[in-house]
């Protein structure tokens, strides 16, 4: 089955610093990755996501990096925000829906003022 | 636009209890999985449900099940509960044919 493993597993950035967590996956027919941010006590909340057709996407100051002939998938963060401290989780996926979805084991950023 | 929902939110049972956890989907979607999240893990993947039958399956016991209403809300039910169920159950509605998951707030399960 695919396995899902993310690094760095805690992050520490100053305001104003971008932030970078990197994701690889095992299973090259994967083809839907999501990104969750999850506060603490709260419910896991999709950020951003992409499919297997496209290399880069970008929300204001979030953005996904896709290579797939590596297997690995990034989570770029800039100018980065207090509110943005929180564990983060990739995943991965077969597309088409009606998939489980595979999560990494977490990233817990902290932005420092 | 009524998003996931759970209940309860918190719930505490003693060794070889049985629980009972329920969940109404996102307006508009008629799929639901359940995770379990263990402190300081990712969600793991336990069974999903769609058109009231059980399509998928995570590596979970048979003490785990589940059931679909009509109406497309979900419960998990978990018998002969363990110390190791100890968890947060999160309940993620999709639509059949779409890869995009919203999670509810989870419910949080403490086995003493």
């Amino acid at each position: 089955g695919e396995n899902v493993e993310q690094h760095p597993s805690t992050l520490s950035v100053q305001e104003g610093d971008s932030a970078v967590i990197k994701c690889t996956y095992s299973d090259s027919a994967s083809n839907y990755f999501p990104w969750y941010k999850q506060e603490l006590g709260k419910r896991p909340q999709l950020i951003i996501d992409i499919r297997s057709n496209v290399g880069e996407k970008k929300d204001q100051r979030i953005a996904v990096t896709l290579n797939k002939t590596a297997k690995h998938f990034s989570l770029h963060i800039t100018e980065t925000q207090p509110e943005d401290s929180a564990v983060y989780f990739c995943a991965a996926t077969l597309g088409g829906g009606g998939n489980k979805l595979t999560f990494g084991t977490g990233t817990q950023l902290k932005v420092e003022l | 636009d009524a998003g996931v929902t759970q209940s309860p939110t918190h719930l505490i049972k003693t060794r070889g209890q049985q629980v009972t956890l329920r969940c109404s989907p996102k307006s508009g979607h008629d799929t639901v999985s359940w995770y379990q999240q263990a402190l300081g893990q990712g969600p793991q993947f336990i069974f999903q449900y769609y058109e009231e039958e059980e399509r998928q399956r995570g590596n979970f016991p048979d003490r785990f099940s589940g059931h679909q209403f009509p109406n497309y809300s979900s419960e998990l039910n978990v018998n002969a509960l363990l110390l190791g169920d100890s968890a947060l159950y999160l309940c993620a509605s999709s639509l059949r044919f779409q890869e995009t998951q919203y999670f509810g707030p989870g419910t949080r399960l403490l086995v003493l």
